[in-house]
């Protein structure tokens, strides 16, 4: 099946660039995504990319998707202390339901 | 809309007990989904529906039910609960066909199993 990894920790400064990463081993994704969960709370939609694009973005947000390697990558830009909070992946192979990846917590130190 | 709710917000069971967290959603989504999420494993599913009438196992389906009661309700029950299932469980549900495909989450349930 699916498999989706990320790194489990990210410590940045505030005002900073924040990149996070993740793999993925199957490619029949139609829509990656990338939610964040802060502490407490559900998941919430931040972005997502469709499979053709290799490029999207959103305000402070940049989605970067290689396919050729299988790699997605989230930037958060001028990182605020707000942001701190744990970051998933996710793809929808096969399109049944969505493949989540370990998660990253970001940590924003003022 | 108050998008997908769920009930209750916490609980503790003891080894063999029973009970049915509930899930429901306004956005007259088809596809409906029970997930669980333990630390540093990410959320894994449990069952889904893929519309009203129709239900599915997930990744670790073992110990749980389900009923897609009607399009807006789907409900997970444990029938003896085991310790190995403390987690928080999240419902979520989705309107296949519609661009970007995202899932929209509950804000959780959170299990203790004694």
């Amino acid at each position: 099946g699916e498999d989706v990894e990320q790194s489990l920790f990210l410590s940045v400064r505030e005002g900073d660039s924040s990149v996070i990463n993740c793999t993925y081993t199957d490619s029949s994704s139609t829509y990656l995504y990338w939610y964040k969960q802060e502490p407490g709370a559900g998941l919430q939609l931040l972005t997502y990319i469709f499979s053709n694009m290799d490029m999207k973005q959103d305000q402070r947000l940049t989605v970067l998707l290689n396919k050729k390697d299988k790699h997605l990558s989230l930037r958060i830009a001028d990182t605020q202390t707000g942001d701190s909070a744990i970051y998933f992946c996710a793809t929808n192979p096969g399109r049944r339901a969505l493949t989540f990846g370990s998660g990253t917590r970001l940590q924003v130190q003022p | 809309n108050a998008g997908v709710t769920q009930t209750p917000k916490f609980q503790v069971l003891k080894t063999g007990q029973s009970m049915t967290l509930q899930c429901a959603q306004d956005m007259n989504h088809n596809s409906m989904y029970w997930y669980r999420q333990d630390p540093g494993m990410g959320l894994r599913l449990i069952y889904y529906s893929a519309s009203e009438g129709t239900t599915d196992k997930g990744e670790v389906p073992n110990g749980y039910n389900v009923s897609r009661l009607n399009k807006r309700e789907f409900s997970l029950r444990l029938e003896s609960a085991a310790p190995s299932q403390t987690s928080v469980y999240f419902c979520a549900s989705r309107n296949t066909g519609t661009s970007g495909n995202e899932q929209f989450f509950g804000p959780g349930t959170r299990l203790t199993v004694l």
